[in-house]
């Protein structure tokens, strides 16, 4: 199965700031998606990042919150921006169709 | 939508079986995969099912009735490691995956 890197795995951030999280996968993938986990909760999908296109959003994330950049097939990045604390979570992209793998995550808390 | 209910714990002892349930409401369903999450840990694959039956791997096996919209991971001869966090995830036409809300199993000595 594809190695999947995630940058940075956590990071405490001032509130208002933007932080702009990597993934890197070891071989080309075709699918590749950005997860929150909040605190003790669920796997929540941000949005399908697309490479050469625009990310799809799933209800409830917007491109100006969460803007999503698909370069080629191997990377991608996800910007949390303008954060609050309620934007404490861990991110996590994931690769593939079924079976998905799932990068480390990004552990995120917002002072 | 999709909306996925799952029990919130369970607790057994080694060496016992545990079955988790998943019921599941959807607008479009192609399969359902389950995933263990240990505490800090990455979400790791564990078995998908398209069909009806049961699929078995090692220890774990899982079930689907599309009729009844329900599944279940059934974990067999429970060891302490299997302490973790189980989540049921319908998977749709594009691959995206709805989660449940998540079952935590505590394994007792």
């Amino acid at each position: 199965s594809a190695v999947i890197s995630q940058k940075p795995s956590r990071d405490i951030c001032q509130r208002g700031t933007s932080l702009t999280i990597q993934c890197q996968v070891d071989s080309q993938v075709t699918m590749m998606f950005w997860y929150r986990q909040q605190p003790g909760q669920s796997l929540t999908l941000i949005a399908t990042a697309n490479q050469g296109s625009e990310a799809t959003y799933e209800s409830g994330f917007v491109i100006d919150k969460f803007p999503i950049s698909r370069p080629n097939l191997t990377f991608s990045t996800l910007t949390v921006s303008n954060m609050s604390p309620e934007d404490s979570s861990i991110y996590l992209c994931s690769v593939g169709g079924q079976p998905q793998h799932f990068g480390d995550g990004t552990r995120l808390s917002i002072l | 939508g999709q909306s996925l209910e799952q029990p919130s714990e369970v607790t057994a002892v080694e060496g016992a079986i545990v079955q988790i349930n998943c019921t599941y409401q959807t607008s479009g369903f192609y399969g359902l995969s389950w995933y263990q999450q240990h505490d800090g840990g990455a979400p790791t694959f564990l078995s998908y099912n398209a069909l009806d039956g049961l699929e078995e791997t090692g220890r774990f096996s899982s079930f689907l009735s599309r009729s009844d919209s329900y599944g279940y991971l059934l974990l067999q001869e429970l060891q302490m490691k299997d302490s973790a966090s189980y989540f049921c995830a319908v998977v749709d036409a594009g691959n995206k995956l709805t989660f449940g809300g998540g079952t935590r199993v505590l394994v007792k000595p």
